[in-house]
Formats: C-alpha cells, sequence, structure tokens
C-alpha cells in the first residue's frame, strides 16, 4: 500500500528566506506525487506534480519540487518566502493514474514570518 | 477552468440526521471522488465513483454511503449523522487517465 511522511506538521519561515517542505513516499510501483496548496477556508489547489519524466518539477508560485527515487522523496522548496505563502501544504501519491483517490500526508502548516 | 462546486460551505445537523452532501463538476470528467479533511490527519478517501451508478469504497467508508445517478453530480450521504462525523468534506473530479484531481471548496459539518 501506498503511503505519505511530511515531517513536520509546522514549518516557520522568516519572509524572503528559503521554504523547504519534506515529503517522503512509500510506493511498490513508480508513483505519481502532487504538492497541493490550501488557503484558510478554501479547498485545495494543485501547486506542482510529477508524472514521467525531467524530475525537477516546477510549479505556481514559484515552487518546484525534486523527485529523488533512491530517497523516495519528493521535497518542495521556494527561494524566497512570502507572506501571502502562509497556508497548509499537501503532499500526495497515487499509483494509478486517474481511476483512483489520492493518498495524501497530514499536511504541513506554513507559517511566515516578517 | 474546471469547476467543482458543493452545495453548502457550512452545515450544522443534529445527531442521527440524514445528510446529504452534493458535488457538482461542469468538465464531464468521469471520476469523483469525496474526502474527509480532520486536523492532523490530512485527507481521507471516502467514496469514490468512475462512472455514473458505479461507486468504489475507499479507506474510511463505514457510516457513508454515495450516490451518482449523473455523470456530474456526486452525493454523499450520511444516513445517521454522528458527532465523529463533524469534518470538513471535499468534493474531487478528474478526467480518466489523467492524474490532476480538481477540488471543490470544501463543505464544513457539524454535527450536534
Amino acid at each position: 500500500a501506498q503511503s505519505v511522511t511530511q515531517l513536520g506538521s509546522h514549518v516557520s519561515v522568516s519572509e524572503g528566506a528559503l521554504v523547504l517542505l519534506r515529503c517522503n513516499y512509500s510506493s511498490s510501483v513508480p508513483p505519481y506525487l502532487f504538492w497541493y496548496v490550501q488557503y484558510p477556508n478554501q479547498g485545495l489547489q494543485l501547486l506542482l506534480k510529477y508524472t514521467t519524466g525531467a524530475t525537477l518539477v516546477k510549479g505556481i508560485n514559484g515552487f518546484e519540487a525534486e523527485f529523488k527515487k533512491s530517497e523516495t522523496s519528493f521535497h518542495l522548496t521556494k527561494p524566497s518566502a512570502h507572506m501571502s505563502d502562509a497556508a497548509e501544504y499537501f503532499c500526495a501519491v497515487s499509483e494509478v493514474r486517474g481511476a483512483d483517490g489520492l493518498t495524501f500526508g497530514k499536511g504541513t502548516h506554513l507559517i511566515i514570518q516578517p | 477552468d474546471v469547476k467543482v462546486t458543493q452545495s453548502s460551505r457550512y452545515l450544522v445537523k443534529r445527531t442521527g440526521e440524514k445528510v446529504f452532501l452534493e458535488c457538482v463538476q461542469d468538465m464531464d470528467h468521469e471520476n469523483m471522488f469525496w474526502y474527509r479533511q480532520d486536523p492532523g490527519l490530512g485527507l481521507r478517501l471516502i467514496y469514490f465513483s468512475y462512472d455514473v451508478k458505479m461507486k468504489e469504497k475507499g479507506d474510511i467508508p463505514e457510516g457513508y454511503s454515495v450516490s451518482r445517478e449523473k455523470k456530474e453530480r456526486f452525493s454523499l450521504i450520511l444516513e445517521s449523522a454522528s458527532t465523529n462525523q463533524t469534518s470538513m468534506y471535499l468534493c474531487a473530479s478528474t478526467e480518466g487517465g489523467e492524474e490532476t484531481q480538481y477540488f471543490g471548496p470544501g463543505t464544513r459539518l457539524l454535527v450536534l
């Protein structure tokens, strides 16, 4: 069975600092990997995804993530944090394209200090 | 843009009531999903459907049922609401063969 571990339920960074949100997964087959963001009282919005091909994936709002098969990781980064990045971030994995549901991590709440 | 709408943003119900949560998508997607979101637990899959009148159990189906009579509409039913079903419920949809799920805004349900 697939699973996702997000290290750190809360991460606090200063505005302008590097953002690093960690995600490790387990999967019996090559996975599809996702990062979603949730702003307060809203649904989830896709930040980026890895399916096949290039292992460094760029998403919206300056975020990117790198798929490292040897480390079973898909960490999310952003070079310079902005106040508007404060939100809940979810890493998710799927083994089947489209038909099955996603398996989510427990989420990381990103706090931006002024 | 894909639009997934949910019938209510907030609901308050009493224990034992039958509760219907409605989800509609406007992109003719084949697959639809219901998740519940709880603090510290992330999102967990309740049920999903890959076609009209078809349904599959997810990870936590107990206490829930679903209905999909039309392709664009997927309903989650709480036959007899209980306080432990107080949660945020999120609906999602995706095109068959595509991996990206599109989410609705969520329904925050409080069962008293």
